[in-house]
């Protein structure tokens, strides 16, 4: 139980393209989704909280209107770098909780490796 | 300001023997702590996770102790085994801190080796 899909796994696309990525629990319904970053050797970090029908909520210094979160429903959030450029280029990866409640692990789909040239 | 440490960034052990991978915060209101297994371009498994009110959870061959007054995990795998070889992560988030509810901060991450 609780799978975590991530779609699509690799894109390369050119500068000023936008770029949606999509997450999906496949086994469970998630009011609340996690959109990490992870760059090269470093480690995976939080950009903001993805809220079920409602907005998201952007960790300090990510911008919100570069990085769009959309969470229409119980099963699916996706994500879209708008007009994106090569420093937008990294592996960016979703995760939910398979259950409500507190001190329940997060499931993580297995990321999307965006290059931008 | 990294809230949660991994200092060892590789460790290499040889099949069988106990693997201790290492994990320290510094934010006194982390009350959970998992650990996750990584491949290079997948996400994060995961593992095993401990609550603040436990200083002991075992599962199979992974146990994690949690040591509060020191601020300080550890994962103990044993017997190791070489498909155990990854990148290990630990992650901590204050679950009753109502903002921070779920947010997992992680480490940077060791690398484990384990040799046949």
């Amino acid at each position: 139980g609780a799978v975590v899909s991530q779609h699509p796994s690799r894109v390369i696309c050119k500068s000023g393209t936008s770029v949606k990525i999509e997450c999906r629990s496949l086994d469970f319904q998630a009011t609340t989704m996690f959109w990490y970053r992870q760059f090269p050797k470093q480690s995976l970090m939080l950009m903001a909280t993805s809220n079920e029908g409602s907005k998201a909520t952007y960790e300090q210094g990510v911008e919100k209107d570069k990085f769009l979160i959309n969470h229409a429903s119980l099963t699916l959030s996706t994500l879209t770098v708008t007009s994106a450029h090569p420093e937008d280029s990294s592996f960016y990866i979703c995760s939910a909780s398979g259950q409500a409640g507190a001190y329940q692990p997060q499931h993580f789909g297995d990321g999307t490796r965006l290059s931008i040239l | 300001d990294q809230q949660v440490k991994q200092n060892s960034p590789s460790l290499s052990v040889q099949e069988g023997r106990i693997s201790i991978l290492n994990c320290d915060y510094t934010n006194s209101m982390f009350d959970y702590f998992l650990w996750y297994k990584k491949y290079p371009a997948e996400g994060p498994t995961f593992l095993i996770s401990i609550s603040s009110i436990k200083d002991k959870n075992e599962d199979g061959r992974f146990t994690v102790f949690l040591n509060k007054s020191a601020k300080h995990l550890s994962l103990h795998i044993v017997p190791s085994q070489p498909g155990d070889s990854a990148v290990y992560f630990c992650a901590a988030s204050a679950e009753l801190g109502g903002t921070s509810y779920g947010k997992l901060t992680f480490g940077q991450g060791t690398i484990l080796t384990v040799h046949p």
